[in-house]
């Protein structure tokens, strides 16, 4: 079975900061990676699929790249809405998850 | 608007049985495949089955595999899961979520349900 590993398991950011999430595969799945927002309380919701295409409705300071192993999720300037833990995803493999939280 | 609403979570006790329900809405059910993932409290995602649009394919995670039974109801546009064998670690809430699939590549989920609690204690 192929792993997915996410780092950081959790960071602390400001309204504003620029943040970088990864994820990497324990083989290569191509570009077969997709990401999630869980807010608190909430079911996740999907931001990025095949690594890079963003999800309709989903802010443009989203972006995913990567393909092999190794992916990444940018938000280039974060809002308030954007705090909660995020999940990459492969088939039927999440990754741990990152919880961002506010500094 | 697409909606999923999943019902019938509840107290069960270790070796019991459940069955879990979703209710689709504002698409149409029997073009997509369907899934239901969990996440137990505090944790994190794991997907748990899957099912083909006409219900002819079904797979599972190994460790649900003989207790939990995937199905659907195209006419009824419904999504079911019936859980046997309940185990402490099954304690989760229990998500429906709406698969695409680009070509060649894998499942995305791009709508859930709000996601129904099964807790399993005696």
């Amino acid at each position: 079975d192929i792993q997915m590993t996410q780092s950081p398991s959790s960071l602390s950011a400001s309204v504003g900061d620029r943040v970088t999430i990864t994820c990497r595969a324990s083989q290569s799945i191509s570009s077969n990676l997709n990401w999630y927002l869980q807010s608190p309380g909430k079911a996740p919701k999907l931001l990025i699929y095949a690594a890079s295409i963003l999800q309709s409705g989903v802010p443009s300071r989203f972006s995913g790249s990567g393909s092999g192993t190794d992916f990444t999720l940018t938000i280039s300037s974060l809002q308030p809405e954007d705090f909660g833990t995020y999940y990459c995803q492969q088939r039927g493999t999440f990754g741990q998850g990152t919880k961002l939280e506010i500094k | 608007e697409v909606q999923l609403v999943e019902s019938g979570g509840g107290l069960v006790q270790p070796g019991g049985s459940l069955r879990l329900s979703c209710a689709a809405s504002g698409f149409t059910f029997s073009s997509y495949w369907m899934s239901w993932v969990r996440q137990a409290p505090g944790k994190g995602l794991e997907w748990v089955a899957d099912i083909k649009q006409d219900g002819s394919e079904k797979y599972y995670v190994d460790s649900v595999r003989g207790r939990f039974t995937i199905s659907r109801d195209n006419a009824k546009n419904s999504l079911y899961m019936q859980i046997n064998s309940l185990r402490a670690e099954d304690t989760a809430v229990y998500y429906c979520a709406r698969e695409v699939h680009l070509a060649g590549m894998g499942p995305a989920f791009d709508y859930w349900g709000q996601g129904t609690l099964v807790t399993v204690s005696s």
